[in-house]
């Protein structure tokens, strides 16, 4: 079965950087694009960021433009996100999730599976 | 950007209800529009892709309707384990917005 694991949260100051991973297991990784939604604690979610299955193409919301990298290994079958100068308004669980293949979807992309997310706490 | 704009932010509603959820988008997003549950402390749950196809194992008493920049979620008749909060999110085009999100609470 799909199985999404995020690691890498913690408290970190203002202006640090943090790295988080997903590693993914039950599907074959290389064939799915991957994204990272985040929810700030009692708000709605947030969707950050989509890599395609390849790695070629990398999309991200406006707010971490500029401060945070999508990237993926398909050797490792892990997810990345490497968020670099941290503000408070970042502090959230990230969880990272499937892009659902169009011909399984009616041409849809819904965000299929998710991971537990994984808690990042911005603060001096 | 595509906006998503849920209404209402929240309901109350008893075992039984039905209940209908909607979901407007700023610009036509076809039938691109996908429904997720979340209930506290848990990932949110697929319930709905392209606008009104239900996933696997999600309860006949879901369905999704519209097209275009209006587009509903409906329960037919509202069980104890649906008091939840849901969302609905656009894949017509990056960034993928979800909506702010309706709760669910019983009344």
């Amino acid at each position: 079965q799909v199985q999404l694991v995020e690691s890498g949260g913690g408290v970190v100051q203002p202006g640090r950087s943090l790295r988080l991973s997903c590693a993914a297991s039950g599907f074959t990784f290389s064939s799915y694009g991957m994204h990272w939604v985040r929810q700030a604690p009692g708000k709605g979610l947030e969707w950050v960021a989509l890599i395609w299955y390849d790695g070629n193409d990398k999309y991200y919301t406006d707010s971490v433009k500029g401060r945070f990298t999508i990237s993926r290994d398909n050797s490792k079958n892990t997810l990345y996100l490497q968020m670099n100068s941290l503000r408070a308004e970042d502090t959230a669980v990230y969880y990272c999730a499937t892009d659902g293949p169009p011909q399984d979807y009616g041409g849809s992309y819904p965000l299929d599976y998710w991971g537990q997310g994984t808690l990042v706490t911005v603060s001096s | 950007d595509i906006q998503m704009t849920q209404s209402p932010s929240s309901l109350s509603a008893s075992v039984g209800d039905r209940v209908t959820i909607t979901c407007r988008a700023s610009q036509s997003i076809s039938s691109y529009l996908n429904w997720y549950q979340q209930k506290p402390g848990k990932a949110p749950k697929l319930l709905i892709y392209a606008a009104s196809s239900l996933q696997s194992g999600v309860p006949s008493r879901f369905s999704g309707s519209g097209s275009g920049t209006d587009l509903t979620l409906t329960i037919s008749s509202l069980q104890p384990e649906d008091f939840a909060t849901y969302y609905c999110q656009q894949s017509y085009n990056t960034p993928r917005t979800f909506g702010g999100g309706t709760k669910v609470e019983i009344k």
